[in-house]
C-alpha cells in the first residue's frame, strides 16, 4: 500500500497564528483527502485535493480558513489559518488505493492544539 | 447528502467472544463500505470493506455483510482476543474512485476485549 508521510506529527500554536501540515506520497495519486478528527470524535472530511485544480471544500469547510496546495501528484498541503482552540484537532491526509487491496489509506496525522 | 448511522458506541465483551458492529446509510447511491480500525493515537487502518455487489465477505475472524434493500452493514469479529481493543468506523462512499470517492464515517464504536 502507499506509503504515506504526514509533518509535521505534532504541535502547540498560539491562537492567530498559521501551521501548514504537509503530505507526501511514495506514489502518484489524482486525488488527495484532508480529514479533521476533533478529539475523541470521528473523521470529518474537510476538501478533496486534485492536482491542478482548486480543492473542493465540504460544508462548513472555507478556502480562507483551510486553504490548500496541490502542487503535484506525490504532494499536498494543508494550512489552518487564524487559529483558534477550535481547531485543536488532528489533521489527516488520505489518499487512495488502486492496487493491492485498494481502499482509502490514512497519513499518520498531524495533532494540533491551539492555545 | 449522505448520513452514516454507528451503533453500539461503546462495546465490551469477553475475550473469546464475538462482536457485533452494525452501521446504516441513507444515500442509495453509496455502493462502497469500508471498515477502519483505530488504536489509541495512531492512524485508522482498514480492515474489510465490501463493495454493493458483494453481499458478504470474510477475512479470516473478521466479516462484513450488506443489506442494500435496508441499507446497513455491520462488521461481525469472531473469537475476540484482548488486541482488538480499538474504536472502530464504519464508512460509505457514493463512488469508488474519482473526484466523488471521499468517505463519510459513522461516529465509532470503542469495541473493549476484556480477558
Amino acid at each position: 500500500s502507499a506509503v504515506i508521510s504526514q509533518k509535521p506529527s505534532r504541535d502547540i500554536c498560539q491562537r492567530g497564528t498559521s501551521l501548514t501540515i504537509q503530505c507526501q506520497v511514495d506514489s502518484q495519486v489524482t486525488m488527495m483527502f484532508w480529514y479533521r478528527q476533533q478529539p475523541g470524535q470521528s473523521l470529518t472530511l474537510i476538501a478533496t485535493a486534485n492536482q491542478g485544480s482548486e480543492a473542493t471544500y465540504e460544508s462548513g469547510f472555507v478556502i480562507d480558513k483551510f486553504p490548500i496546495s496541490r502542487p503535484n501528484l506525490t504532494f499536498s498541503t494543508l494550512t489552518v489559518s487564524n487559529m483558534s482552540p477550535e481547531d485543536s484537532s488532528i489533521y489527516l491526509c488520505s489518499v487512495e488505493e488502486f492496487t493491492g487491496r485498494g481502499g482509502y489509506t490514512f497519513g499518520s496525522g498531524t495533532r494540533l492544539t491551539v492555545v | 447528502g449522505e448520513n452514516v448511522e454507528q451503533h453500539p458506541s461503546t462495546l465490551s465483551v469477553q475475550e473469546g467472544d464475538s462482536a457485533v458492529i452494525k452501521c446504516t446509510y441513507s444515500d442509495s447511491a453509496s455502493n462502497y463500505f469500508p471498515w477502519y480500525k483505530q488504536e489509541l493515537g495512531k492512524r485508522p487502518q482498514l480492515i474489510i470493506d465490501i463493495r454493493s455487489n458483494v453481499g458478504e465477505k470474510k477475512d479470516q475472524r473478521i466479516a462484513v455483510t450488506l443489506n442494500k434493500t435496508a441499507k446497513h452493514f455491520s462488521l461481525h469479529i469472531t473469537e475476540t482476543q484482548p488486541e482488538d481493543s480499538a474504536v472502530y468506523f464504519c464508512a460509505a462512499s457514493p463512488i469508488y474512485g474519482g473526484s466523488q470517492g471521499n468517505l463519510i464515517f459513522g461516529k465509532g464504536t470503542k469495541l473493549s476485549v476484556k480477558p
